[in-house]
């Protein structure tokens, strides 16, 4: 069965960094886009950034352009997202979600995310 | 981006009953929407992809309609399992944008 399983979320104060990883296993990884998507407590989804298969293409979300990084390493199926100058309301579950193709379509699998915390 | 406004916010209903749910894009996105279920302290589940294209394993209960700037989730038949909160999510282009998300309660 495809998996994903993220790790690296915890704790920060604000202005803190934070690096997420997401393991993926079960299919052929570099041939599918990714995403993170983050949910606030008592909140909706939001789509924070997403990855083409062969990383030649990053996009982000308003909110976190130029504050986080989405990379992958497609030798150990594992995707991350860096995410620095953290503010309280980047507290949220993060997910990541694999897309259908090689670009961001919608998302059929996801992980079953990590919690991330921005307070002092 | 393109905003999705998304209709009810809630709803509350029996079993058995039939549901709809909108959901309308500020510009055009062709059929480029999916429709996501996610139930408390779960992972979001992709019901529908491509506007009503249902994903394998889906009850057929679940119907998906529309194109261009609105679409509709339609629920047959409500059942126990069903109750949640459902998103829309449009795929044509960057940044990906989700609907507010309906919360589907029992009535």
């Amino acid at each position: 069965e495809v998996q994903l399983v993220e790790s690296g979320g915890g704790l920060v104060q604000p202005g803190g960094s934070l690096r997420l990883s997401c393991a993926a296993s079960r299919f052929t990884f570099s041939t599918y886009a990714m995403s993170w998507v983050r949910q606030a407590p008592g909140k909706g989804l939001e789509w924070v950034s997403a990855i083409s298969g062969g990383a030649g293409s990053t996009h982000y979300a308003d909110s976190v352009k130029g504050r986080f990084t989405i990379s992958r390493d497609n030798s150990n199926y594992t995707l991350f997202l860096q995410m620095n100058s953290l503010r309280a309301e980047d507290t949220a579950v993060y997910y990541c979600a694999k897309h259908f193709g090689g670009v961001p379509t919608n998302m059929d699998v996801w992980g079953q995310g990590t919690t991330v915390t921005v307070s002092s | 981006a393109i905003q999705m406004t998304q209709s009810p916010s809630s709803l509350s209903a029996s079993v058995g009953d039939r549901v709809t749910i909108t959901c309308r894009a500020s510009q055009g996105i062709r059929n480029d929407l999916g429709w996501y279920q996610q139930k408390p302290g779960k992972a979001p589940k992709l019901l529908i992809s491509a506007a009503s294209s249902l994903q394998s394993g889906v009850p057929s209960t679940f119907s998906g309609s529309g194109s261009g700037t609105d679409f509709t989730l339609t629920i047959s038949s409500l059942q126990p399992e069903d109750f949640a909160t459902y998103y829309c999510l449009q795929d044509y282009t960057s940044p990906l944008t989700f609907g507010g998300g309906t919360k589907v309660e029992i009535k």
